[in-house]
């Protein structure tokens, strides 16, 4: 089983800040299988990144994936406050299919 | 615009049974695979059950195999969930989401719809 870690559990920054997400797997993959999700308070999670770098429809250019191997980042540039919420990682390439437990990127 | 709506979440007792449905619109569904992902109260998300678009092959995580069977209508583009032998830990919400492609390993899951309530309690 692929076990997605995240770090931090939850990063406080200030609106205009760069935020930096970590997901990392306790094995190597396919970057091609890794997705991240934004979930706010009270909805349901919603596609930010697949393929580890490709920005789902209406998510601005601000947002961005990277990573291979077993190291994988999000990054938030020029924070708005709409951006505050839980990030996931999630990986679909290997049974079973896991999600890292969240990161939550609160106002400062 | 793509539409998944879930129902048939309610209070039930350990040991219970439930039927889940989720009903979709917006997409062309038989070519479609289809998961169900699972959120307990304050807690992160859980790979629950997936169907492929040709109903033939399904996947389980551990924690409901041989308890919870996952189905589909492509004729009424339904998608359902039956759920035994209920127990606590089964207390989440239930969210329906649609696959980008036809199998439910190798491509990503894209729409979610606003989940349904489960709680299995005495």
């Amino acid at each position: 089983e692929i076990v997605l870690t995240q770090s931090p559990g939850t990063l406080s920054l200030s609106p205009g800040e760069t935020a930096t997400l970590s997901c990392r797997a306790s094995q190597l993959f396919d970057s091609s299988y890794l997705a991240w999700y934004q979930q706010k308070p009270g909805q349901a999670p919603r596609l930010l990144i697949y393929g580890a770098s490709s920005r789902a429809t209406g998510f601005p250019d601000r947002f961005s994936g990277s990573g291979s191997g077993s190291d994988f980042t999000l990054t938030i540039n020029r924070l708005e406050p709409e951006d505050f919420a839980v990030y996931y990682c999630h990986q679909y390439g290997s049974s079973p299919i896991t999600f890292g437990q969240g990161t939550r990127l609160e106002i400062k | 615009e793509v539409h998944l709506v879930e129902s048939g979440g309610v209070l039930v007792q350990p040991g219970g049974s439930l039927i889940l449905s989720c009903s979709a619109s917006g997409f062309t569904f038989s070519y479609h695979a289809m998961h169900w992902v699972r959120q307990p109260p304050g807690k992160g998300l859980e790979y629950v059950s997936g169907i492929g678009s040709g109903r033939g092959s399904t996947y389980y995580a551990d924690s409901v195999r041989a308890r919870f069977n996952i189905s589909r209508d492509n004729s009424i583009n339904m998608v359902y969930l039956q759920m035994t032998s209920l127990r606590a830990e089964d207390t989440a919400v239930y969210y329906c989401v649609k696959g980008s492609e036809n199998y439910f390993l190798y491509y990503h899951m894209d729409v979610w719809g606003k989940g349904t309530t489960v709680t299995v309690s005495s």
